[in-house]
C-alpha cells in the first residue's frame, strides 16, 4: 500500500463548479501538506501548503488538513477552464519540506 | 527571475547505454532535488544536495543511477547501462534552503528503447 493514495480521476466538471480533490495517507509523521498543479509536460507548481491540521485560503483554493483522518482536500471554487490540470498533494516530516511523498495526482477537467 | 531549467528536454536512447541529465537550479538556492515520474504516477524521490554533498540519497533506485553537484550549483544525474524501466520524466527541484519550498523544472523526458 502506497503512503499516500489519490484518485486518479480525470473529474470533468463544467465551469463555475466547486472542485474537490482529496488524499489519504498512512505515515502519522507527515506535518506539511502541500498541492501542487502540473499542466502537461510541465513540471509541478506550488499552489499552497498547510502545516499539521487546520484550513487555509488563497484566492479561490482551500486547502484542508484533517490529521485524526489522516485526510487531506483542496476546494476550488468558481472552477476555470485554466484551472484543467493534474493536481498532485505531497506530504513530508517535521524537518521540512525535503524528500516530499506525492500522490499520483488526479487529472481536472474544466469544461466551459 | 530564471527559474529551474533542465536539460535535455527529451532523451532517447538505446537499452544498456548510458545517460546524463542536467539540472541548473535557481540562482543562490542551496538545496536541490531530483525526482522520477513515471507515467500517471507522482513524482517519487530519489536523492537531494545540500551545497556540494548528496544529503539523502536512499531514494536511487540502485548502483546503476549516481549524481553530482561538484561546485554546489549545476546537478548532473547520471545512469549506467539504461534499462526500458528507466523510461520517465526526470524532475529537478530546487530550494534557497532545505525546509522551504521546492520550485520544479520541466523535467527531462526520458525513453529507453
Amino acid at each position: 500500500q502506497k503512503e499516500v493514495e489519490q484518485d486518479p480521476g480525470p473529474l470533468s466538471v463544467p465551469e463555475g463548479a466547486i472542485v474537490s480533490l482529496n488524499c489519504t495517507y498512512s505515515n502519522s509523521a507527515f506535518q506539511y501538506f502541500m498541492w501542487y498543479r502540473q499542466y502537461s509536460r510541465k513540471g509541478p507548481e506550488l499552489l499552497m501548503y498547510t502545516y499539521s491540521s487546520g484550513n487555509k485560503e488563497d484566492g479561490r483554493f482551500t486547502a484542508q488538513v484533517d490529521k485524526s483522518s489522516k485526510y487531506i482536500s483542496l476546494f476550488i471554487r468558481d472552477s476555470q477552464p485554466s484551472d484543467s490540470a493534474t493536481y498532485l498533494c505531497a506530504m513530508s516530516g517535521a524537518t521540512g519540506f525535503q524528500k516530499l511523498v506525492f500522490g499520483t495526482g488526479t487529472r481536472l477537467l474544466v469544461s466551459p | 527571475g530564471a527559474g529551474v531549467s533542465q536539460t535535455p528536454s527529451n532523451k532517447v536512447t538505446e537499452k544498456g547505454k548510458y545517460v546524463e541529465l542536467r539540472c541548473d537550479p535557481i540562482s543562490g538556492h542551496t538545496a536541490l532535488y531530483w525526482y522520477r515520474q513515471s507515467l500517471g504516477q507522482g513524482p517519487e524521490f530519489l536523492i537531494y544536495f545540500q551545497g556540494t554533498g548528496a544529503a539523502d540519497d536512499s531514494g536511487l533506485p540502485n548502483d546503476r543511477f549516481f549524481a553530482v553537484r561538484p561546485e554546489g550549483s549545476v546537478s548532473t544525474l547520471k545512469i549506467q547501462r539504461t534499462e526500458r524501466g528507466d523510461s520517465a520524466v526526470y524532475l529537478c527541484a530546487s530550494s534557497r534552503a532545505i525546509s522551504e519550498t521546492q520550485y520544479f523544472g520541466p523535467g527531462t523526458r526520458l525513453l529507453v528503447l
